[in-house]
């Protein structure tokens, strides 16, 4: 059955600092992995996906990800955190193109001025 | 492109009602979801639709849950006899299954608080 686990469900970090979000997940076969955002009150947003073609995704927002097969992770970094990225992230599988999402727990980003 | 909408945004209900929520996916997206998202935690998934047909149930969707997707556009999750533990978020996507995306577009979600 798949699985994700988000390490960590608050993390603070200076304004200006590299962002890292761990993800580790459990899935049978080649994962679909995703990371959205969701910021207060609003609906989630795809940052980023791998679908098994390049190992490191960049997505929006200066946010990339890179799956780590024999980790099973897929950990979100950016490299200069800025105020606006403060919001809940999720990391997500799923087993087939257009299946069911499968979500972690979240991880709510601060950011400290 | 308008986005997936969903009506109401928020409802307030008794122990015991019934309630209906409705979702309108992205024009021509023919699968659409619904999830839950409760307190702290992540969306859980709870059925889904290819075109008309619900092709997935969770056995988080209770006897009490009923989805349906007539026509295959719009989608209404109805919950019978509402519990206290249905107080939710409740979620609708869509994807244009069959063109290869794999990413599903999310709505604002419908927050329903049980009395």
């Amino acid at each position: 059955a798949q699985s994700v686990t988000q390490l960590g469900s608050h993390v603070s970090v200076s304004e200006g600092a590299l962002v890292l979000l761990r993800c580790n997940y459990s899935s049978s076969v080649p994962p679909y992995l995703f990371w959205y955002v969701q910021y207060p009150n609003q609906g989630l947003q795809l940052l980023l996906k791998y679908t098994s073609a390049a190992t490191l995704v960049k997505g929006i927002n200066g946010f990339e990800a890179e799956f780590k097969k024999s980790e099973t992770s897929f950990h979100l970094t950016k490299p200069s955190a800025h105020m606006s990225d403060a919001a809940e992230y999720f990391c997500a599988v799923s087993e087939r193109r257009d299946d069911k999402i499968i979500f972690g727990k979240g991880t709510r980003l601060h950011i400290l001025p | 492109d308008t986005g997936v909408s969903q009506d109401p945004r928020h409802k307030i209900t008794k122990r015991g009602q019934n309630v209906t929520f409705r979702c309108d996916p992205i024009s021509e997206h023919n699968r659409l979801y619904w999830y839950r998202q409760t307190l702290g935690q992540g969306p859980e998934f709870l059925t889904y639709f290819q075109n008309e047909a619900q092709l997935e149930k969770s056995r988080l969707l209770s006897d009490r849950f009923s989805a349906e997707r007539p026509k295959g556009s719009f989608s209404t999750l109805e919950i019978q006899r509402t519990e206290q533990g249905d107080s939710a978020m409740y979620l609708c996507a869509s994807s244009p299954a069959g063109s290869g995306e794999t990413e599903q577009f999310f709505g604002p979600g419908t927050r329903l608080t049980v009395l």
